[in-house]
């Protein structure tokens, strides 16, 4: 159980075009999903927070028109890298969180390496 | 100070070893702690996910919180090649708010 999957896994685009990444709770709905930033041998850096129905909560020094986030149900959100650039490119991961008792629990999903040439 | 650290490594250690892992945190806040593996090219997927201190123990895997010295670990028994991979600790709190580690490369080596 709590499978989050990501579409796509790998994309490739011009410079100047906009790029959505999906991402999906398969088996349950999550409260909260985060999205994800990996720079080579470094670790996550969280982007944004996002909860069903509301707007994303950004991170600091994360452009919020640049990286538009809509969380449309409790099993969906979505990752629009707008105007995309060489230096987005990146390895983008979500996770997904459910409430278990009394405890919240994050589901990474598989990730989604972009490359803007 | 960042608040989650680790010992990026790597870390390099024959079959069969038992491997420690760990790191330190500076929130007292922290609550939670988990560990993530992460192969190359793919998501962190949980291993652990441990509350408060104590000890967690999951086949060949066993978690140690030690809040009092903001030290959390990771121990590897009987070490496999497919262990090889990055680990990422973690910390949150009680709003689940949560900080990773730059992680720990590993290598198992056969």
């Amino acid at each position: 159980g709590a499978v989050v999957s990501q579409h796509p896994s790998w994309v490739i685009c011009k410079s100047g075009t906009s790029v959505k990444i999906e991402c999906r709770s398969l088996d349950f709905q999550a409260t909260t999903m985060f999205w994800y930033r990996q720079f080579p041998k470094q670790s996550l850096m969280l982007m944004a927070t996002s909860n069903e129905g509301s707007k994303a909560t950004y991170e600091q020094g994360v452009e919020k028109d640049k990286f538009l986030i809509n969380h449309a149900s409790l099993t969906l959100s979505t990752l629009t890298v707008t105007s995309a650039h060489p230096e987005d490119s990146s390895f983008y991961i979500c996770s997904a969180s459910v409430w278990a008792g009394s405890t919240d629990t994050q589901y990474f999903g598989p990730g989604t390496r972009l490359t803007v040439l | 100070q960042k608040e989650v650290e680790q010992d990026p490594g790597p870390l390099s250690v024959p079959e069969g070893a038992i491997v420690s892992l760990n790191c330190t945190y500076s929130n007292s806040a922290f609550q939670y702690f988990m560990w993530y593996r992460q192969y190359s090219r793919k998501g962190p997927e949980l291993l652990m996910y441990t509350y408060s201190s104590g000890n967690k123990e999951d086949g060949r895997f066993t978690a140690q919180v030690d809040k009092s010295s903001k030290y959390i670990s990771l121990f590897i028994r009987d070490s496999q090649p497919s262990d090889s991979a990055t680990y990422l600790c973690a910390g949150g709190d009680y709003g689940q708010n949560f900080v990773f580690g730059p992680g720990t490369r590993l290598s198992v080596l056969p």
